[in-house]
């Protein structure tokens, strides 16, 4: 049972362009969580969908970032005009419920905003 | 979700047994204790969990106080492939569980 997964694990973008980070979750799983690491910190939630909805955007800055979760395909976090501070890790996580169940991460894409 | 304490880092021979302690004094009665750890450039991995009882599986043991305030996942025999850090994080199984506070952890170093 594939895990997981993300892509691309590394990706470098320049000021200004646009950053498309994707995820599939584990088979099985209909929740998908985004959580961003910024160096030498610790994990910090930013977006938890499911299925076409977005359930909870609490920690999602309010410009320039945005995520979806289409009926067909994967999850894709998406950041409008990167700045340096986005450099960070993003990891993607899934569950297959909303409630009573480990929530399983992939192994993250690495943004570096140059 | 409440948060936990642990310390910052911590050492441990291999092959012999490490045992990270957590406090979460404010724990509710449908917080579920769970351990992920991260090692070096990749996502965290599930470890363990339980809510009253000690639980083993093949990665660890847990083992819950009777209050439910403090908890220790064991590793019974350290390998240099346990060096990682390790989060304890309180899982309500009331609510939406999306949204994780990963702390600080602890830094387990493993020396050969």
């Amino acid at each position: 049972n594939a895990g997981v997964m993300q892509n691309p694990r590394h990706l470098v973008r320049r000021r200004g362009q646009e950053a498309r980070l994707r995820c599939s979750p584990m088979k099985g799983h209909s929740h998908v969580y985004w959580y961003r690491q910024l160096p030498e910190e610790g994990l910090k939630f930013m977006v938890y969908l499911q299925k076409e909805n977005i359930i909870d955007e609490s920690g999602m800055p309010k410009e320039r970032f945005s995520a979806e979760f289409p009926k067909e395909g994967p999850s894709i976090l998406r950041i409008q005009q990167v700045v340096r501070g986005d450099s960070a890790a993003y990891f993607c996580a899934s569950s297959p419920f909303s409630s009573g169940n480990t929530i399983y991460f992939g192994e993250g894409s690495w943004l570096t905003v140059v | 979700d409440a948060k936990t304490t642990q310390p910052n880092s911590m050492e441990s021979n291999e092959e012999e047994p490490v045992h990270l302690p957590c406090n979460h004094s404010t724990i509710s009665g449908t917080d579920y204790i769970h351990w992920y750890r991260q090692l070096p450039s990749q996502g965290p991995e599930y470890v363990i969990h339980g809510l009253t009882s000690n639980v083993n599986n093949r990665m660890a043991s847990l083992a819950i106080a009777e209050d439910r305030k403090s908890s220790t996942l064991i590793l019974h025999r350290a390998t240099l492939r346990d060096a990682a850090v390790y989060y304890c994080i309180l899982m309500n199984y009331g609510g939406s569980q999306g949204n994780l506070i990963f702390g600080k952890g602890t830094k387990l170093s493993v020396k050969p």
